[in-house]
């Protein structure tokens, strides 16, 4: 069983775009909630990440946006660069969950320039 | 300061033979986990250790196994490979598994099973 549902699980934005990437979980448990970027041939990397007590968090030109009642959160990536053309992964982890992070299936983000 | 470090990049292996893995986490890093990564999926945990006891294990066979040593490295085992454990094999290092500490990947060991 998938805890963490990611959508869509591909993106094509033009240069100067918002690119909006959205995951869904299902156990109330989790309580941090990370997104990864991931270059072909690299390991991912944390991008940025949010706790449920707060319903947004912004660094940079990345956006995390949390609707605890939903339990949704989603990825929005500002002024979207070629550069950022990378595969994003969505993660959920609780302290009582299993000392493991679930990861959505990510989502392939193509930038055109 | 040097990242997640893993060993070796690229592995190629035939069905039935074992291969083993290995971890150098960030400096300070006490907790590991093991993740397995198959071509266009997300991450699927295998292990993690801290304090060089396992503390938590995915829904893997026992052919998997692994272990971490006194100065906090790990190894990750698999035996009697099979064409389907082809994949890349993530290792991710955090301060500690209990609290919300973001966890640090190295870039993988890519595993071919021939």
């Amino acid at each position: 069983q998938q805890q963490v549902k990611q959508s869509p699980q591909s993106l094509i934005v033009q240069k100067g775009g918002i690119s909006i990437i959205n995951c869904a979980y299902e156990n109330t448990a989790f309580d941090y909630f990370p997104w990864y970027q991931q270059f072909p041939g690299k390991g991912p990397a944390l991008l940025i990440a949010i706790r449920p007590d707060v319903s947004e968090k912004k660094e940079g030109r990345f956006t995390i946006s949390f609707n605890k009642s939903a339990k949704q959160f989603s990825l929005h990536i500002m002024d979207s660069q070629p550069g950022d053309s990378a595969t994003y992964f969505c993660a959920a982890f609780g302290r009582f969950t299993g000392n493991q992070f679930y990861f959505g299936t990510g989502t392939s983000l193509t930038v055109i320039p | 300061d040097a990242g997640v470090t893993q060993s070796p990049t690229h592995l190629i292996k035939t069905r039935g033979q074992h291969v083993t893995l290995r971890c150098s986490p960030i400096s300070g890093h006490k907790s590991v986990s093991w993740y397995q990564q198959v071509l266009g999926q997300g991450p699927q945990f295998i292990f993690q250790y801290y304090e060089k006891e396992e503390r938590g294990r995915g829904n893997f066979p026992d052919r998997f196994s692994a272990r971490q040593f006194p100065n906090y490295s790990s190894e990750l085992n698999v035996n009697a490979l099979l064409l389907g454990d082809s994949a890349l094999y993530l290792c991710a290092s955090s301060l500690d598994p209990y609290s919300n500490q973001p966890q640090h990947f190295g870039d993988g060991t890519r595993l071919s099973i021939l």
